[in-house]
């Protein structure tokens, strides 16, 4: 079975600080795709990006973009110029389809921004 | 735009009590699936569904039933709750593999 770990339970920095989360998995398997979650005390739950595996191009959404590591099977999240708002449960997660199409979640960091 | 609705966001049960936790989606996707989010243990997966009468079980199933009838609606079922079933309930739908999850607001359900 996948399993997603993310070894960083809480994190903190200052406002406008780059901040980086990590997050490692294991599968035998060559096409997957990770997923990156956002979740706020409003405890809504929302996506911030995502990556292909099969891409070598890391994904980047404005002040997010991750470094994908294929062969160490690593998959961290970049935050620059952190803002209050960043504040949240961040949560990995994987997918695929021999993983009978299973998104699976990492333990998650929750970060803090302080002003 | 209701996306996918959960109902109810709170619940106290008695240990013993039975109840369903209702999801229902608008956006006509296949896949659905219901998570139990607890400290430290990150989301886990109950149940899930790829399509109206197919489910299956996922990490933690004990305890928990499943139907999937119709396209929108995948309730579930807590049999004889349990204390251990404390937990926030998070039901989430995406059109296939490999997209987005939207997620409900979630349940707090609290036995006792």
């Amino acid at each position: 079975a996948q399993t997603v770990t993310q070894s960083q339970p809480e994190m903190s920095v200052q406002e406008a600080e780059t901040v980086t989360l990590s997050c490692t998995y294991d599968t035998s398997e060559s096409n997957y795709y990770l997923f990156w979650y956002k979740q706020p005390p409003s405890r809504q739950m929302i996506l911030v990006i995502r990556q292909e595996a099969y891409k070598q191009q890391n994904a980047t959404e404005n002040r997010f973009s991750v470094n994908f590591q294929k062969a160490a099977k690593s998959f961290s999240l970049k935050i620059s110029d952190s803002q209050l708002g960043d504040t949240a449960m961040y949560f990995c997660a994987f997918d695929s389809i021999q993983g009978a199409q299973k998104l699976v979640f990492g333990q998650g960091t929750r970060l803090t921004i302080n002003p | 735009n209701a996306g996918v609705t959960q109902t109810p966001k709170f619940q106290v049960l008695k240990t013993g009590q039975s109840m369903t936790l209702q999801c229902a989606q608008d956006m006509n996707h296949e896949y659905m699936s219901w998570y139990r989010q607890d400290p430290g243990m990150g989301l886990r997966l109950i149940h899930y569904s790829v399509g109206a009468g197919i489910t299956d079980q996922g990490e933690v199933p004990n305890g928990y039933n499943v139907s999937r009838s119709t396209t929108e609606d995948f309730p579930l079922r807590l049999l004889s709750a349990a204390p251990s079933q404390t937990s926030v309930y998070f039901c989430a739908s995406r059109p296939t593999a490999f997209t987005e999850a939207f997620f409900g607001q979630g349940t707090r359900l609290t036995v006792v």
